[in-house]
């Protein structure tokens, strides 16, 4: 079955430090990818997302890059900062949205 | 414009009773998801509306739940005979999706936390 496996949290950065959480996926057929953010207290929002092999999503400083050949969509910041607190949920679309178990990401001034 | 609105925020339920969670997604949307969030889990699907045509209820975790949208916008989910492991939040999304691409945004609502006890 479709299914997203992403790497476990929770992840305490310092401000400014260099942020990666893994996403591996497994699908039949081609799915979409996505991020989604969930900040405290509030809904999930989508942070970006990729439609087909190569493509890059970026926004807010985040970026992820559709990797076919190792089934990845790793998420990636180079700079955090303390607002980007919140928890990441990798996700997928082929015939319905399949989301991980998401990431806790701390950052600490 | 106002975002998905989902009510009530917080239900308690004794264990049997029946609940109707309800979603009122941004106006003009035509697809509509429901989504089951377990603590300290990512959001599973349950159900998916276009229009008011249910295309997909294959989520759905016994013949308890039931999903509706009969004028396709507000969608309500039932949950009849609640047991403890339907707690959960309980989430709903919309999509312009007018072309039926589910890759399309989905736009989340906040949520309704239901505690069975």
């Amino acid at each position: 079955g479709n299914s997203v496996t992403q790497m476990e949290g929770p992840v305490t950065l310092s401000e400014e430090a260099f942020l990666t959480i893994n996403c591996t996926y497994t699908a039949t057929g081609y799915p979409s990818l996505f991020w989604y953010v969930q900040y405290p207290g509030e809904g999930l929002q989508l942070l970006l997302k990729a439609t087909k092999a190569d493509d890059k999503g970026s926004n807010k400083g985040f970026e992820a890059t559709y990797r076919k050949e190792t089934t990845s969509f790793h998420l990636e910041k180079g700079s955090v900062q303390v607002s980007d607190s919140a928890v990441y949920f990798c996700a997928l679309i082929v015939n319905d949205m399949r989301f991980g178990a998401g990431t806790r990401l701390t950052v600490k001034p | 414009g106002a975002g998905v609105s989902q009510s009530p925020r917080y239900k308690v339920a004794k264990r049997g009773q029946d609940v109707a969670l309800r979603c009122d997604p941004i106006s003009g949307h035509v697809s509509l998801f429901w989504y089951q969030q377990a603590l300290g889990q990512g959001p599973e699907f349950l159900t998916y509306f276009q229009n008011e045509a249910q295309l997909d209820k294959s989520g759905l975790p016994s013949d308890r739940f039931f999903a509706e949208r009969p004028e396709g916008s507000v969608s309500t989910l039932k949950i009849q005979r609640t047991q403890q492991e339907d707690s959960a939040v309980y989430l709903c999304a919309s999509s312009l999706a007018s072309s039926g691409a589910l890759t399309d945004t989905q736009y989340f609502g906040p949520g309704t936390r239901l505690t069975v006890l």
